[in-house]
């Protein structure tokens, strides 16, 4: 068990609706990560946040927004869904004083139909 | 901006052998780290060894150890007396050092690796 912790693990849902996929991170940790993995594209890098404010940014379409809250959990918010957003969606967790290792939670397994 | 190159998608080894698996970068930092991590048919994300770039000494735990050349921008994960267990996909990660906070990893495509009984 890596401590982080990912809501649901699995979603099935339709196209051009919206959904939410939460992340609690290890106790402590302040950045929080978010990672796509598909058949075509591997695991891809969306976004970071650090501390509640957004750190960096990767291949994130414009109709996925992330937040992190003050208690330091994270939201995915992934719209307009099409066939192609099925894919495995990772969070991991790290802190710097802590050492920069990423812990993964158990991903959240998405189905667009 | 990093890659990271893994050339061989799959590999399967008797239990208890010794395996291999390649793994070769490309970066213009000089600081960074590097990962191994493990996917089994859980799909969980496992991390299985590190390794700083700053340290000489090869990473080792327990059966993992890792052969890290610098110069040659490569970085091995060499795994012992192998189990049924370490049937997974594993994936090498690159990390660049900020002097503040965290920064992403950029992972290889994966190396398939089956432990045959």
């Amino acid at each position: 068990d890596s401590g982080v912790t990912q809501t649901p693990k699995h979603l099935i849902t339709a196209t051009g609706q919206r959904v939410t996929l939460r992340c609690s991170p290890r106790s402590g940790d302040l950045s929080v990560y978010w990672y796509q993995q598909s058949l075509d594209q591997g695991l891809q890098f969306l976004i970071q946040y650090y501390n509640g404010e957004e750190r960096a940014k990767g291949n994130i379409l414009e109709r996925f927004s992330a937040q992190q809250f003050p208690d330091l959990h994270s939201e995915l918010n992934l719209s307009s869904l099409e066939l192609g957003d099925s894919a495995l969606y990772f969070c991991a967790s790290s802190d710097r004083d802590r050492g920069e290792t990423q812990y993964f939670g158990p991903g959240t397994r998405l189905l667009v139909l | 901006a990093q890659t990271v190159t893994q050339s061989q998608p799959e590999m399967s080894v008797q239990e208890a052998e010794t395996v291999t698996l390649s793994c070769t970068y490309d970066t213009s930092e000089n600081n960074y780290y590097l990962f191994w991590y493990k996917q089994p048919p859980s799909r969980q994300m496992i991390l299985v060894i590190r390794q700083e770039a700053y340290k000489q000494q090869n990473a080792t735990e327990n059966r993992f150890s890792v052969n890290f050349q610098k110069a040659a921008k490569s970085f091995s994960l060499k795994i012992s007396d192998s189990q049924l267990g370490d049937t997974a996909m594993y994936f090498c990660a690159f990390m660049k050092h900020l002097n503040f906070g965290n920064e992403k990893l950029t992972f290889g495509t994966g190396t398939r690796l089956t432990i045959i009984p």
